[in-house]
């Protein structure tokens, strides 16, 4: 079992529409939490970091449930712009080290 | 502003040879991050630097080594080449004194070995 774990995909949406990823992570002494971006063939982009009280950037909206272990990231009013693969990411250590990534979802936003 | 810049962007080696990738980290950053992403894989993490000391180890090869130099630049040396080893491999920085330990990653270096 992967150590974090993502809706698999893809997910093809019209423009407009809203999209919900969800991600699980084993390891419950985890305290970092992420979502990065990737567009073929390139680096992972920091999208958001994850905070415990849930944050919001724009169109996007991160929430953590310690509890259940799991964590998602709604994007509201989707552009073909967002057409990437998002990528659920968690740091296990609370300090500077090694990130974990999900096998990530495809994302499509079609006109 | 300023980004991860690694060099070289793209390397052709055959088996058996040795490669070394460079990364310079975003500036004031003193930590660097190395990652390997194989074709349709998420990337692996392979090992890390803080002021120059290694922090932690991931699943890195014995025949790859790697230091952080006085700059704060990064190398990754690879010996004895295998086809496995065609790849991404990605460097990441931050800062860790701001304690959010968001890591930021550069282009890359795509390696085929052949």
């Amino acid at each position: 079992r992967k150590e974090v774990e993502q809706d698999p995909g893809p997910f093809n949406v019209p423009e407009g529409a809203t999209v919900a990823f969800n991600c699980t992570y084993s390891n419950s002494a985890s305290q970092s939490f992420f979502w990065y971006r990737q567009d073929c063939r390139k680096e992972p982009k920091l999208l958001m970091s994850v905070y415990s009280s849930g944050n919001e950037d724009g169109r996007f909206t991160a929430q953590l449930n310690r509890a259940s272990q799991y964590i998602s990231l709604l994007i509201r009013d989707s552009k073909l712009s967002d057409s990437a693969t998002y990528l659920c990411v968690v740091n296990p250590y609370n300090q500077g080290g090694k990130l974990i990534f999900g096998q990530g979802t495809e994302l499509s936003v079609k006109p | 502003a300023a980004g991860v810049i690694q060099s070289p962007r793209h390397l052709i080696k055959e088996k058996r040879e040795t490669a070394t990738l460079k990364c310079y980290p975003i500036p004031r950053h003193d930590t660097v991050y190395w990652y390997q992403q194989g074709p349709g894989q998420d990337p692996q993490f392979l090992i890390s630097f803080y002021e120059k000391m290694q922090s932690d180890k991931g699943s890195i090869p014995d025949r790859f080594s790697a230091q952080q130099f006085s700059d704060y630049h990064s190398e990754l040396n690879m010996s004895s080449l295998e086809l496995g080893d065609s790849a991404l491999y990605f460097c990441a920085s931050s800062v860790d004194a701001t304690n959010s330990y968001e890591q930021y990653f550069g282009p890359g270096t795509r390696l085929t070995v052949t």
